[in-house]
C-alpha cells in the first residue's frame, strides 16, 4: 500500500534561516509527488510537483528514489512561509485512479 | 471564477442521520474528487468522478456514496452517521485534457465541516 510520512508535525525556524520539511514515501510503482500548502484562512493549494523540477516561492524539492524521499527546502525562510505543508503521492492506476495520498502535514512557523 | 464551491460550510447532525454535501467544480473541470480530513491528519481520498462515472474509490464503507451530475457538480452522501464521521469534507476538481491529464493538481474548495453528535 502506498504511504506518505511527514515525521515532523511542527517545525519552527527564524526568518532568514534555512528550512527543510521532510517527506518519505512508499510506493511500488514510479512515484509522482507533490507538495500542497495551506496558508491561514485559505484553501489547500498546490505548491510544486516533482516532475516540473521548478522552484516556487523559493522552495525546491528533489525526488530521491534511493531514499524514497521528497524533502521540501528553502534556503532563507520568510514569515509569509508560515503555513501547513502536505506532501502527497499520486496513484496513477487501478481502482484508486487519480487518488492523492497525503501525509499528516507539517505546520511551519517562521519567527521574525 | 469563484473556484470550487461547497455547501453547506458547516452542519451538525446526530448519530444515525444522513447527510448530503454538495460541490460545484471550477467551470470547465470535468473531474471531481472527495476527501475527508479528520482533525490533525491529512486529507483521505474517498471518491473520484469523471464524466459522471466513478473512477476511483478509497477505503470507506458503503455508507459513503457519491454521484456526479451532467453539469459536473457532485454530491457526497453519508448514511447512518457515526461520531467518527465528524470531519472536514473537501471537494476538489481538475481539468482533464492532454495537458492536464493526471497531473495531480487538484483545486480544492473550502470544505464542509460536519459535526456528528
Amino acid at each position: 500500500a502506498q504511504r506518505v510520512t511527514q515525521p515532523e508535525k511542527l517545525l519552527s525556524v527564524f526568518k532568514g534561516a534555512p528550512v527543510e520539511l521532510k517527506c518519505n514515501y512508499s510506493y511500488s510503482g514510479s512515484p509522482e509527488l507533490f507538495w500542497y500548502v495551506q496558508y491561514s484562512r485559505q484553501r489547500l493549494q498546490l505548491l510544486l510537483r516533482h516532475i516540473s523540477r521548478e522552484s516556487i516561492k523559493g522552495f525546491t524539492a528533489d525526488l530521491n528514489k534511493g531514499e524514497t524521499s521528497f524533502h521540501l527546502k528553502k534556503p532563507f525562510a520568510q514569515e509569509e512561509d508560515s503555513a501547513m505543508y502536505y506532501c502527497a503521492l499520486l496513484n496513477a492506476g487501478g481502482t484508486s485512479y487519480g487518488k492523492l495520498t497525503f501525509g499528516q502535514g507539517t505546520i511551519l512557523t517562521v519567527h521574525p | 471564477d469563484a473556484g470550487v464551491t461547497q455547501s453547506p460550510t458547516h452542519l451538525i447532525k446526530t448519530r444515525g442521520q444522513q447527510v448530503t454535501l454538495r460541490c460545484s467544480p471550477i467551470s470547465g473541470h470535468k473531474s471531481v474528487s472527495w476527501y475527508q480530513q479528520v482533525l490533525g491528519q491529512g486529507p483521505q481520498f474517498i471518491f473520484q468522478y469523471y464524466e459522471k462515472e466513478e473512477r476511483g474509490r478509497g477505503n470507506f464503507p458503503d455508507r459513503f456514496s457519491a454521484r456526479q451530475f451532467p453539469n459536473y457538480s457532485s454530491e457526497l452522501n453519508v448514511n447512518a452517521l457515526l461520531l467518527g464521521d465528524s470531519a472536514l469534507y473537501l471537494c476538489a476538481s481538475k481539468g482533464w485534457d492532454r495537458r492536464d491529464s493526471n497531473t495531480g493538481e487538484l483545486f480544492f474548495g473550502e470544505g464542509s465541516r460536519l459535526t456528528v453528535l
